[in-house]
């Protein structure tokens, strides 16, 4: 089945040491993005990749980066994560060519941050 | 005031009960509209686009109204199974920036 997949689904790291988040999709989409969802709170979109134009929200930390190194792979690098980042780290995908904007999502990656 | 607002609920309902839940967004450039659904701890999921004419998807009904910048998600019967988060969500014209409420909790009891 076409999806989008997340590894790992459970991250621990300590204070100050990096990590990266994968996703990755079967579905061929152009567009790919990641999302922050802390407790009870609506996912928080960081960037979105249209194939290779990368799109960094204005809010998003420097600590936050990301790569695309091609149209299925997306990584989210955490260069120095802090307590505050422990969160669901959410992958999505959409097509241009679907219905406007509508997301696929995979099942996350839970964050947790010593 | 947050782009898009959802009353946070929890809505506590029985079994068969019809329930609404609202939502508003701020920017009137707001191009497309949905309702996601988001289980305890899992990721979201689309339930529904919502259109200008209103649309129906079984027991679901969501609406629409540009002038007033506001949304609507209508379940009737509800069952156990409608249990979760109810997530508004608003995409920009002309990009993909997607703005999400931050959900409305439905409890159905039996």
């Amino acid at each position: 089945d076409a999806m989008v997949i997340q590894n790992p689904r459970y991250q621990v790291t300590q204070f100050g040491k990096p990590v990266t988040l994968s996703c990755s999709q079967t579905l061929n989409h152009n567009v790919m993005y990641w999302y922050q969802q802390k407790s009870s709170q609506a996912p928080k979109l960081l960037f979105h990749y249209y194939d290779k134009d990368f799109n960094n929200e204005a809010d998003t930390p420097d600590n936050f980066q990301s790569r695309r190194p091609n149209t299925s792979f997306c990584f989210l690098d955490i260069r120095s994560p802090g307590l505050g980042d422990a969160a669901m780290y959410l992958c999505a995908t959409s097509s241009p060519l679907g219905p406007p904007n509508e997301q696929f999502f995979g099942p996350g990656t839970r964050l947790t941050v010593l | 005031r947050k782009e898009v607002e959802q009353d946070p609920g929890p809505f506590n309902v029985p079994e068969g009960a019809t329930v609404a839940f609202n939502c508003t967004y701020s920017n009137s450039a707001s191009q497309s509209f949905f309702w996601y659904r988001q289980d305890c701890r899992k990721e979201p999921k689309l339930l529904m686009s919502v259109y200008s004419s209103g649309n129906e998807d079984g027991r679901f009904t969501a609406q629409l109204n540009r002038a007033s910048q506001y949304i609507s998600l209508l379940i009737r019967d509800s069952k156990l199974s409608d249990s979760a988060t109810y997530l508004c969500v608003v995409n920009r014209a002309g990009g993909f920036k997607t703005i999400f409420g931050a959900g409305t909790r439905l409890f159905v009891k039996a």
